[in-house]
């Protein structure tokens, strides 16, 4: 049973607009949320974290937004820059990042110039 | 700071050959855990090791182990390998308790088993 859901395989967005990458998760335990981006032949690098204390959370261009009731979480990104192109993991841990992260299988973002 | 280093980076082995991966964590971490990623499956876990101890273990068979030194440095271990254990293996590390606890990936190590 998958625990933490992205649903869109992929995504196409123009430069300059905003992307919004969503994820479920069905966890109630969960409650520290990462989002982590990933280029071909490389590791995930960490973009963004955000606990169940909060409902949001930015760093620069990027937002984590996380809806508890929901159980959801997005991920925007505004602008959108070609070098934003790569494959977007939504990831969740219990215990405030002591357990296992749990991934998605990822989105696909293209940024079109 | 150095990042998260694995060696080798790939690697080629044939059915029911065992192989050994290695995982250099950032310095200062102390946890290390270690992933498994496929084109179906996304990043599935496979353990954690903190401290030179297992903390954690994925669902994968006993022919995956691993280990942990007391520099923090990580091996992970495939026995009597199959077709279907050829995959990217990410080691990440993270310092439990540190207030930006966050884990942080290597480049991987792409394993081809032929």
């Amino acid at each position: 049973d998958q625990q933490v859901k992205q649903n869109s395989p992929s995504l196409s967005v123009q430069e300059g607009r905003i992307s919004i990458l969503n994820c479920d998760y069905t966890n109630s335990m969960f409650d520290y949320f990462l989002w982590y981006k990933k280029y071909p032949a490389e590791g995930p690098t960490f973009l963004i974290s955000i606990s169940s204390i909060k409902d949001k959370n930015e760093d620069g261009r990027f937002t984590v937004f996380l809806n508890k009731s929901a159980k959801h979480l997005s991920l925007h990104i505004v602008p959108s820059q070609p070098g934003d192109s790569a494959v977007y993991f939504c990831a969740a841990s219990a215990g405030s990042g002591n357990t296992p992260l749990v991934f998605g299988k990822g989105t696909r973002l293209s940024v079109i110039a | 700071k150095a990042g998260v280093t694995q060696t080798p980076r790939y690697l080629i082995k044939t059915r029911g050959q065992q192989v050994t991966l290695s995982c250099s964590p950032i310095s200062g971490h102390r946890s290390v855990s270690w992933y498994q990623q496929t084109p179906g499956q996304g990043l599935q876990f496979l353990f954690e090791y903190f401290s030179e101890t297992q903390r954690n273990k994925g669902n994968f068979p006993g022919r995956f182990s691993g280990r942990q030194f007391s520099n923090s440095r990580s091996e992970m271990n495939v026995s009597t390998l199959e077709l279907g254990d050829s995959a990217l293996y990410l080691c990440a590390s993270r310092n439990p308790g540190h207030s930006t606890d966050t884990q942080y990936f290597g480049p991987g190590t792409r394993l081809t088993v032929l």
